[in-house]
């Protein structure tokens, strides 16, 4: 099945400056790649998506890339802001580990702290 | 208001206990699905549900049964078989799937903590 790694586990900056979030998956045919935001105690909330007919996707302060050859794509968060400190999981819909269907798999996590 | 809600937010059981967990959307969404969050680790998916009376099995099903007899409603029951079920659970549901990409939307999770 599919397998996303992501990196790194925690991530700090100073507010004002640039955040890079990198993910890699196995699976070739993985063909949608979303990025959550989990503040504590919460459930996690959308807040960009790419999918595999695109190479790069911006929203306002975020933006996300994708390199289909190398199978790996990243989140770039421009203008950090203390609000945006949050578990950040990037996924890719590829086949589970069963084999018999497509739905998403998880990176572990950033912990992002901005700092004042 | 339009969303998905997961009750109880913390829940406590004896080892050897079946318990179960609530989710509730009135989003119209035919799929849903239920995910598991340890600390340090991404979301691993249990459950999930196309479409009423349906269900398949995730990546970690063992010790876990789902019902989908209704649209809106999604339980999931952590039997006693589950060796380590202390988590962070999590219900998601979405408008669509199979070939159909659509953004999945998350509960505010259900914190188990077997004693």
């Amino acid at each position: 099945g599919e397998n996303v790694e992501q990196h790194p586990s925690t991530l700090s900056v100073q507010e004002g400056d640039s955040a890079v979030i990198k993910c890699t998956y196995s699976d070739s045919a993985s063909n949608y790649f979303p990025w959550y935001k989990q503040e504590l105690g919460k459930g996690p909330q959308l807040i960009i998506d790419i999918r595999s007919n695109v190479g790069e996707k911006k929203d306002q302060r975020i933006a996300v890339t994708l390199n289909k050859t190398a199978k790996h794509f990243s989140l770039h968060i421009t203008e950090t802001q203390p609000e945006d400190s949050a578990v950040y999981f990037c996924a890719a819909r590829g086949l589970i580990s069963s084999g018999s269907a497509r739905q998403l798999t998880f990176g572990s996590g950033t912990q992002l702290t901005v700092l004042p | 208001d339009g969303g998905i809600t997961q009750s109880p937010k913390y829940l406590f059981r004896k080892e050897g206990q079946n318990v179960t967990l609530s989710c509730e959307q009135n989003l119209n969404h035919d799929a849903m699905y239920w995910y598991r969050q340890d600390p340090g680790q991404g979301l691993r998916l249990i459950y999930y549900s196309q479409i009423v009376n349906d269900f398949q099995k995730g990546d970690i099903a063992e010790g876990y049964s789902v019902s989908r007899e209704k649209k809106e409603s999604f339980p999931l029951t952590v039997t006693s078989a589950q060796k380590n079920p202390t988590a962070f659970y999590l219900c998601a549901s979405a408008r669509a799937s199979g070939r159909n990409l659509n953004e999945q939307f998350f509960g505010p999770g259900t914190r188990l903590t077997v004693l």
